[in-house]
């Protein structure tokens, strides 16, 4: 089992609607959990970043943390054409300097 | 604000070859990350680099070896290229106390022939 699960997708969905990105991670240790953007052919952007359970929002972004479910996710309100790239979560825990990423999805946003 | 400059931007190297890779880390940023990252899959963190020493390192052979210079960059050296070593290297930089809040360059994409 990989120590971050992510579906990679691809997800489309039409302009305007809300996305919902998900990852479920298997360590415990995990505590810190971000979600970076990546376009094609760039490197990932920092999104968000949550240290505890509980939501966090930034504008259209919202990250939800449920570490009693090992489950973390990303909404995306009022998408946009802008918005389609791959979303990659990543996690770090105490002890360690490394980030595990998921996979990362593939979103899509037709105008 | 720069932000994380890696260089070159692209390379070919032949199986067999040394590459040197290099990364300026974003202004105040004191902890550099390079990961690997393949087509179609999340990075793999190879190792991070604090006050010039390497301070962790993945699951990475030896052919994989590092340096931080006083001034906070960084360079990746991969030796005997193999075809499997192709993929977009990342250089993720940080400040001190806070290393999960990473940034990330645009990536050196290699690819072995």
């Amino acid at each position: 089992q990989k120590e971050v699960e992510q579906d990679p997708g691809p997800l489309s969905v039409p302009e305007g609607a809300i996305v919902s990105l998900n990852c479920t991670y298997s360590n415990s240790a995990f505590q810190y959990f971000m979600w970076y953007r990546q376009y094609s052919r760039k490197g990932p952007e920092l999104l968000m970043y949550t240290y505890s359970s509980g939501n966090k929002e930034d504008g259209r972004f919202t990250a939800q943390v449920d570490k009693s479910s090992k489950y973390i996710s990303l909404f995306i309100r009022d998408s946009q054409p802008s918005d389609s790239a791959t979303y990659l979560c990543a996690m770090g825990g105490a002890g360690s300097y490394q980030l595990t990423f998921g996979k990362g999805t593939k979103l899509s946003v037709i105008p | 604000d720069a932000g994380v400059t890696q260089s070159p931007t692209h390379l070919i190297k032949t199986r067999g070859q040394q590459v040197t890779l290099r990364c300026s880390p974003k202004s105040g940023h004191d902890t550099v990350s390079w990961y690997q990252q393949a087509l179609g899959q999340g990075p793999q963190f190879i190792f991070q680099y604090y006050e010039e020493e390497e301070r962790q390192r993945g699951n990475f052979p030896d052919r994989f070896s590092g340096h931080q210079f006083p001034n906070y960059s960084s360079e990746l050296n991969v030796n005997a290229l193999l075809l499997g070593d192709s993929a977009l290297y990342l250089c993720a930089s940080s400040p001190q106390g806070a290393y999960t809040e990473a940034f990330f360059g645009q990536g050196t994409r290699l690819t072995v022939v």
